[in-house]
């Protein structure tokens, strides 16, 4: 595609569900990376993924986080038994030359 | 660590006017890169300026420059001839190039509402 898309652009879920958040980056970018953006907060790193390399998780706050990315393409976001305080905007971004980095839209997550 | 610090939470500007964004980082670093980065209401970050560390010149692009002073650590953003569409959140980012992660490190932004 023309950009880095994810998908729902919207979700609300019940306190104690799990939730999974998708990622396409643009098409032969080797990284990715995810962000969340709580309200009133800048970004914050969660994981970096570059190419076949084990990814950068040190950001996760929780073991309740996880990511994968299959197939060097398509990203997951997982978060399990979701808490209020996860409610955020969960950005997905994709670099080619790792120093300029393409962001998508977000997925805002509401936790009820 | 690097710490990226944005002193304004709010500003505004007349339409046609400049203003001037102001960033503060620190880092024991030399070099490295600086980026402005747009929010507008639909989300999506877009990359407005990059500036090199190693590059005394100030980045500029269009209606939008940069003063990067190194040694006081600061990355300031004007937008000259402020237009409606430049209403937004507006963050600075700092990155450190090499090693396994180009990871951004964000201030916490500074909402920009340019009034007609």
């Amino acid at each position: 595609g023309a950009g880095v898309s994810q998908s729902p652009s919207n979700k609300v879920t019940e306190k104690g569900k799990d939730v999974e958040l998708r990622c396409d980056p643009i098409s032969g970018h080797t990284a990715l990376y995810w962000y969340r953006q709580s309200l009133g907060q800048g970004l914050e790193f969660l994981i970096y993924f570059q190419g076949n390399s084990a990814p950068d998780k040190s950001g996760l706050p929780s073991d309740r986080f996880s990511a994968e990315r299959t197939g060097g393409s398509v990203s997951t976001l997982t978060i399990q038994r979701t808490q209020q305080e996860d409610s955020a905007v969960y950005l997905c971004a994709s670099s080619l030359w790792a120093v300029e980095a393409f962001f998508g839209q977000g997925t805002r997550l509401t936790v009820v | 660590a690097q710490t990226v610090t944005q002193s304004q939470p709010e500003m505004s500007v007349q339409e046609a006017e400049t203003v001037t964004l102001s960033c503060t980082y620190d880092t024991s670093e030399s070099n490295y890169y600086l980026f402005w980065y747009k929010q507008p209401p639909s989300r999506q970050m877009i990359l407005v300026i990059r500036q090199e560390a190693y590059k005394q010149q100030n980045a500029t692009e269009n209606r939008f420059s940069v003063n990067f002073q190194k040694a006081a650590k600061s990355f300031s953003l004007k937008i000259s001839d402020s237009q409606l569409g430049d209403t937004a959140m507006y963050f600075c980012a700092f990155m450190k190039p090499g090693g396994s992660n180009y990871k951004l490190t964000f201030g916490k932004g500074t909402l920009l509402t340019v009034n007609p």
